[in-house]
């Protein structure tokens, strides 16, 4: 079982509604990620935050808005998407976020979501 | 600019057997690090084995290992005794400092099936 938990597991929202993904995590890991995977493609960074503060944002439109409430907890905000934003949406975490600290990403089940 | 490259699109196995997924890489760093992830039509990331660019060894994790030829530029994942469950996604990822935290960078994957 993986140890980032992501909600909810799938979502479907038309254009006009707002929506957030939350993730969580409990491994004391003060670096989490959004990336975005469409189908057959690899993961695209998205956001990192660092000791709860955006430390990446990689030039994401604004109608995604990240949000970190507490070192555990990632939120990501959604309004007025299109439907080419259709896809899977990791969240994932890292012990820290320094180059020095060789640890892996772990990633939560994601989130599949379409946009009608 | 760092960049991961397979040029496996698919692999096909037949159980039992070991199969070796190619990665190469390229980043003018000193300091980098290696990931294979893997993905089941689940969608969770699951991590398998890392190298760090200083490791004289290479890295081995169960049936997992991978076979570092720095001057080459490649990052093989080796895996033995190949199962069923083994049928999945399989992603290269390279890391890589940016603005104090880390990025991974994925190659566009290997489906690897197993056939019984």
């Amino acid at each position: 079982d993986t140890e980032v938990t992501q909600t909810p597991k799938h979502l479907v929202m038309g254009m006009t509604n707002k929506k957030s993904l939350k993730c969580e995590q409990h491994m004391g890991h003060r670096a989490m990620y959004w990336y975005k995977q469409k189908a057959k493609k690899p993961p695209e960074l998205m956001f990192v935050y660092s000791y709860e503060k955006l430390s990446i944002n990689e030039s994401v439109p604004s109608r995604f808005s990240p949000e970190c409430p507490n070192s555990s907890l990632l939120n990501l905000h959604l309004h007025a998407l299109q439907p080419e934003d259709s896809a899977l949406y990791l969240c994932a975490s890292s012990l820290g976020p320094t180059p020095e600290i060789n640890s892996p990403l772990h990633f939560g089940n994601g989130t599949r979501l379409t946009v009608t | 600019a760092q960049k991961i490259t397979q040029t496996q699109p698919g692999m096909f196995v037949q159980e039992k057997e070991a199969v070796t997924l190619d990665c190469t890489y390229d980043t003018s760093d000193p300091s980098y690090g290696l990931f294979w992830y893997k993905q089941p039509s689940s969608g969770e990331m699951i991590f398998l084995i890392y190298q760090g660019s200083y490791d004289q060894q290479n890295a081995t994790e169960g049936r997992y290992s991978l076979n570092f030829q720095k001057a080459r530029k490649s990052a093989n994942l080796v895996i033995s005794a190949s199962q069923l469950g083994d049928s999945a996604m399989y992603f290269c990822a390279m890391r890589t400092p940016i603005q104090g935290a880390q990025k991974l960078v994925f190659g566009q994957g290997t489906r690897l099936t197993i056939n019984p």
